[in-house]
């Protein structure tokens, strides 16, 4: 069954350095998300992408975030200058064009800020 | 806006007997909605979803779920719980005249005892 892949699995980085969390989503999949969870929270959303631009995106997602898709196969979130309380696990998720075949999740990066 | 309420954080049961997972939403359109299961340190899984058709919804690991319209509930079942069912299970929702995003519920930890 096709998985979305994220890497690395857990990043360690100092307050003020810039971290980037990479995805590779399902091939054929058009729609790319990345949600977080910090720790015994509810998952929330963070931003969508389609058509190489960003579709939606959460209050969370302010100007130390930023995704791209620079290769047709990877989807990355960089956060600029890293704050303590960005630590958290980071979920990256894929979509088709049809609702009908949900939303597949990676298994996630879990991030700590020191 | 749309929204998830999880009411119980958690759950217990005993092995062996039925379990009910208890999720509501708030949509402005038609709601698409799904379960996750997060067990530590993993991502999330994929459990089973409902877009249209029939309201009782059959998934992954024998679990099932109800869309009551009435009610705005989508209530995860199993007849016969497991010890191995012990996790957080998450409910989603998109709503259809919204974006792409999922709006996740907060989560309730099953706890299934021997």
């Amino acid at each position: 069954e096709p998985e979305v892949t994220q890497t690395p699995s857990h990043q360690v980085t100092q307050m003020g350095q810039e971290v980037i969390l990479r995805c590779v989503p399902i091939s054929n999949h058009l729609y790319f998300y990345w949600y977080r969870q910090i720790l015994g929270q509810k998952v929330e959303f963070l931003v969508s992408f389609y058509n190489n631009e960003i579709s939606e995106k959460s209050e969370i997602f302010d100007d130390q975030f930023s995704v791209e898709r620079p290769d047709g196969s990877n989807f990355t979130l960089k956060i600029r200058s890293t704050k303590l309380e960005d630590s958290a696990m980071y979920f990256c998720a894929s979509s088709d064009r049809t609702i009908n075949y949900g939303y597949t999740f990676g298994s996630g990066t879990r991030l700590t800020v020191v | 806006a749309q929204s998830v309420a999880q009411p119980e954080d958690q759950v217990n049961v005993a092995e062996g007997n039925p379990l009910t997972v208890k999720c509501t939403y708030s949509v402005s359109g038609n709601p698409y909605l799904f379960w996750y299961v997060q067990y530590p340190n993993r991502g999330l899984q994929f459990l089973l979803k409902y877009i249209t058709g029939d309201n009782l919804v059959k998934g992954s690991y024998g679990f099932e779920a109800e869309f009551n319209k009435s009610q705005t509930s989508f209530h995860l079942k199993k007849p016969s719980a497991l010890v191995s069912d012990s996790a957080l299970y998450f409910c989603a929702v998109r709503d259809s005249n919204a974006g792409n995003m999922l709006t996740f519920g907060g989560g309730t930890r099953l706890m299934v005892k021997p």
